[in-house]
């Protein structure tokens, strides 16, 4: 069956520096991959979304990779803020249905 | 632009009672919309999609019988949780597409506790 997975750990880091979370996935082939950012108590907000032809995608701090060999995609916030911080989901995707991932919980502290 | 949201956003009822959650895109025709249940710590999982004037499409292990889906326009849709039991507590978030390969925008979510 399908199988997601983010980096269990809470990722900690310091402000300033460049967070990167890694999406991993087995027994599928995505024709695309999205990221979410999800904060407490709320519905996830969409960031980026990647082709499966696609190796890498930009927009402003934010980088996503895809390595459709690998079956990994690294997503990275540049200049991490504070306000940064909060759950990020990755999810492939073919057609309309989208297969989440647990989330990696990203915290940047001052 | 792009906003779901979702109705009641909290919501308390009694075992056996019926709960009716409504989904709105405010200002966009959406395509199909997807009903997803979300566990504490865990991932969101697809409970169905449906197209406005056809049958939702329900996941394997979800009782189409017990989670009714209704998605009479393009810019609405609601789950009906019958029979509601306390196993049935969670976080219920809709959202909705305007096509594949595209993204989805999220309601904020439904917290539901059934006593």
């Amino acid at each position: 069956s399908q199988k997601i997975e983010q980096n269990s750990e809470a990722l900690n880091i310091q402000e300033g520096k460049t967070a990167t979370l890694t999406c991993n996935y087995t027994n599928y082939s995505p024709a695309y991959l999205q990221w979410y950012r999800q904060d407490p108590g709320r519905g996830p907000v969409f960031l980026l979304l990647i082709r499966e032809n696609e190796k890498e995608k930009r927009k402003e701090r934010l980088k996503v990779t895809f390595d459709t060999t690998l079956k990994q995609s690294l997503f990275h916030i540049t200049a991490s803020q504070p306000a940064d911080s909060a759950t990020y989901l990755c999810a492939p995707g073919r057609g309309y249905a989208l297969n989440f991932g647990k989330g990696t919980s990203l915290l940047v502290t001052p | 632009g792009a906003v779901v949201s979702q109705h009641p956003s909290r919501v308390i009822c009694k075992s056996g009672t019926s709960v009716k959650i409504e989904c709105r895109s405010l200002d966009f025709q959406a395509t199909t919309m997807f009903w997803y249940r979300q566990f504490p710590k865990q991932s969101l999982m697809l409970m169905a999609t449906s197209n406005e004037g056809s049958k939702a499409t329900y996941e394997q292990g979800v009782e189409k019988d017990k989670f009714l889906i209704n998605h009479a326009s393009l810019t609405l849709s609601t789950l009906t949780v019958t029979s509601a039991h306390p196993e049935d507590s969670s976080f219920y978030i809709c959202s909705a597409g305007t096509g594949a390969f595209d993204e989805q925008y999220f309601g904020p979510g439904t917290r539901l506790t059934v006593t």
